[in-house]
């Protein structure tokens, strides 16, 4: 079966703290995905990847940065957190030519 | 980006066909409609996409509307696990898009013993 892999389902941190999320996939995928998830706004993408060490910006990328460097590992990077990046954090990942996303459980992040 | 608008909430009875509506009115020529869909503590999962023909997979058919402004996620028979949040998304194929979707609220399915 192929999966996504992340390394915490829950996660508490303190104010200030510097957090790394992990995503692994084992599909050989090119593109990979950073989501948080909250009540009432739903899924909003924070940054994707269509390349090692290459990085794009999503929707609400303040406060966070992205590392790829081997294709199928994707960190999400928290360099100070704070108390409004408590959230569930989704990882993904899909091929080129292939638009079907595939996701992992979810983190769900609380920061103190 | 193109958006679609879904009802917040449906019912189902288990065993009977579940019908959910989605209306993207301002899509172009080149956008897929993608539907995924969220079961309780878990991240999202594909269901199916199709970009003019209806679409039939072993999850569920997509019924497009002729002039693609609206789309139909068809259920055959709803089961109790079929109860999750159902994502109707738009999405432009190739260039520079590099297969990100945004999602929307979605449509919260709730099926009946």
């Amino acid at each position: 079966d192929v999966k996504v892999t992340q390394s915490s389902r829950y996660l508490v941190k303190r104010t200030g703290e510097k957090v790394f999320l992990e995503c692994v996939q084992d599909m050989d995928h090119e593109n990979m995905f950073w989501y948080r998830q909250d009540p009432g706004l739903g899924l909003r993408l924070i940054y994707f990847s269509y390349d090692v060490k290459m990085k794009e910006k999503g929707d609400i990328p303040e406060g966070y940065s992205v590392s790829r460097e081997k294709k199928e590992r994707f960190s999400l990077i928290l360099e100070s957190a704070s108390t409004n990046q408590t959230s569930m954090y989704l990882c993904a990942s899909s091929h080129p030519r292939n638009e079907k996303l595939f996701f992992g459980s979810g983190t769900q992040l609380s920061v103190l | 980006d193109a958006k679609t608008t879904q009802p917040n909430s449906m019912e189902s009875n288990e065993e009977e066909p579940v019908h959910l509506p989605c209306n993207h009115s301002t899509i172009s020529g080149t956008d897929y409609i993608h539907w995924y869909r969220q079961l309780p503590s878990q991240g999202p999962e594909y269901v199916i996409h199709g970009l003019t023909s209806n679409v039939n997979n072993r999850m569920a058919s997509l019924a497009i509307a002729e002039d693609r402004k609206s789309s139909t996620l068809i259920l055959h028979r709803a089961t109790l696990r079929d109860a999750a949040v159902y994502y109707c998304i738009l999405s432009e194929a190739g260039g520079t898009s590099y297969g990100k979707l945004t999602f929307g609220q979605g449509t919260i399915l709730t099926v009946h013993p």
